[in-house]
């Protein structure tokens, strides 16, 4: 099993759509989780931390279970602005592992 | 804002040449990390170091790969002898321990012929 897995998209929404992005994890230790963003040929850069409690910012929101090893990031109304590729992270002791990513193309 | 950067920001290198790429981290951060992407794949864990020395490393950072924290500030990745399959984008980063938090470089893209 992969370390960090997730929907292997494409995602090809419509503006104002709202998409859901998955991820599993195969260590129970992990302690901490992250969703980053990359844009095409650009570093990653963190969009959000994802919390026990689930989390929200703005359009986005997070979502941790710690029983099922899976992780949710929910993007509402989407934009143009919003293409481009997730990223799921884990970390464990400060090991910082990346899931594949899922590419969300966002289309007028 | 402080922020993670990376030279040279583009390589060109032949096969068998050695390469080193420098990163200069934030500042009071702790934890430094080289990752790799090649283009239109994942990005790929090499190594994370911690007090002066590797904390992890994956199966991808063999013999030709080393790290170094030379005078406090930089953090460099060398490759000794450069393979064709190389040709990626290899990424630093930084974090402290509060937050877990990376924070990247802009990358430096690497190509071997």
């Amino acid at each position: 099993r992969k370390e960090v897995e997730q929907d292997p998209g494409p995602f090809n929404v419509p503006e104002g759509a709202t998409v859901a992005f998955n991820c599993t994890y195969s260590n129970s230790a992990s302690q901490s989780f992250f969703w980053y963003r990359q844009d095409c040929r650009k570093e990653p850069k963190l969009l959000m931390s994802v919390y026990s409690s689930g989390n929200e910012d703005g359009r986005f929101t997070a979502q941790l279970n710690r029983a099922s090893q899976y992780i949710s990031l929910l993007i509402r109304d989407s934009k143009l602005s919003d293409s481009a590729t997730y990223l799921c992270v884990v970390n464990n002791n400060n090991d910082m592992r990346f899931g594949a990513g899922t590419r969300l193309t966002v289309k007028p | 804002e402080p922020e993670v950067t990376q030279t040279p920001s583009h390589q060109v290198t032949q096969m068998g040449q050695e390469v080193i790429l420098r990163c200069v981290p934030i500042s009071n951060h702790l934890y430094f990390y080289w990752y790799r992407q090649i283009l239109g794949q994942k990005v790929e864990f090499l190594v994370s170091f911690y007090n002066n020395e590797i904390s992890e490393k994956s199966e991808i950072f063999d013999d030709q790969f080393s790290v170094e924290r030379p005078d406090g500030s930089n953090f460099t990745l060398k490759i000794r002898s450069t393979k064709l399959e190389d040709s990626a984008m290899y990424f630093c980063a930084s974090g402290s321990l509060n937050t877990g938090e990376l924070f990247f470089g802009e990358g430096s893209r690497l190509t071997v012929l």
